[in-house]
C-alpha cells in the first residue's frame, strides 16, 4: 500500500480568505495526481488531472500545482465561498497501475 | 441523463447472502472502477475494468467478484456477505485509464445485518 497523504485533515476559514492544502505522494515511479472535490451526501467530482512534473492548473477560483520530484501536490482556493466545502481528495497513480487516494482535506467557509 | 448509473442505491441483507450491485455508464468510457468507502469515508480502489479487461485487482477477499458484459457495464457481485462488508460502493468511469479524470456514480449503501 502506497503512502498518499492529505494535510491539513480539516481547515475551517471565513468567507473571502484564500486558502491551500498540501497532497504528498511516493516521487517514484509517477503517472498521475487527480485532485477531486466531494461534497456531503454527493459523489467525489473531478476538478484536476495532472502529469507533468511543474503543471499548474487552474479551474475559476480553484488551481493547483505539481512537484513530481519532490511528490507533492497543492491546491489552492482563492477567495473561500460556502459553498466551497467540501472534502477534498488527491488520488496518486503509479506505472504500475497503483492508485490510492489520500484521506482528504475538509474543507469548512465560514459565511 | 445519468452519466453513471448504480443500481440498487440501497441494500439492506443478512449475513450468509450472495448480491450483485450494478453499474452502468452512458459516456462511452473505455475503463470503469468500483471503489469502497470504508467506515472513516476512506476511498479504496478494489477493480479497474478497461474495454472489458481486468487491470486493476486491488487485495480484496475473493467473494468479490466483478463482472464486465460489456464496456458499459460493470458489475459487482459479492457472496457469503459478512457484516465487515458494510460500506458504500461506488462505481466510476473514465474515458481511458490513468490519466483521464473519472466520473463517479451515486454509491450504494450495502448494509450487511
Amino acid at each position: 500500500i502506497l503512502n498518499v497523504e492529505q494535510s491539513p485533515q480539516s481547515l475551517h476559514v471565513q468567507e473571502g480568505d484564500s486558502t491551500n492544502f498540501t497532497c504528498s505522494f511516493p516521487s517514484s515511479n509517477f503517472y498521475a495526481l487527480h485532485w477531486y472535490r466531494w461534497e456531503t451526501a454527493k459523489s467525489p467530482e473531478a476538478l484536476f488531472v495532472m502529469t507533468l512534473n511543474g503543471d499548474e492548473k487552474k479551474k475559476g477560483r480553484i488551481s493547483a500545482t505539481l512537484n513530481t520530484k519532490e511528490g507533492y501536490s497543492y491546491l489552492y482556493i482563492k477567495g473561500s465561498q460556502p459553498e466551497d466545502s467540501a472534502t477534498y481528495l488527491c488520488a496518486f497513480l503509479n506505472t504500475g497501475n497503483q492508485f490510492y487516494f489520500g484521506t482528504g482535506t475538509s474543507l469548512t467557509v465560514i459565511p | 441523463d445519468t452519466a453513471v448509473s448504480q443500481t440498487p442505491k440501497y441494500l439492506v441483507t443478512q449475513m450468509g447472502n450472495d448480491k450483485s450491485i450494478k453499474c452502468e455508464q452512458n459516456l462511452g468510457h473505455d475503463t470503469m472502477y468500483w471503489y469502497k468507502q470504508d467506515s472513516k469515508k476512506f476511498l479504496k480502489i478494489m477493480f479497474s475494468y478497461n474495454n472489458k479487461e481486468l487491470i486493476i485487482n486491488e487485495t480484496v477477499p475473493n467473494r468479490f467478484s466483478p463482472k464486465s458484459p460489456d464496456k458499459a457495464h460493470l458489475n459487482l457481485h459479492i457472496n457469503s456477505l459478512e457484516l465487515g462488508d458494510s460500506a458504500v460502493y461506488f462505481c466510476a468511469s473514465s474515458q481511458t485509464f490513468s490519466y483521464n479524470e473519472q466520473f463517479f456514480g451515486p454509491g450504494t449503501r450495502l448494509t450487511v445485518l
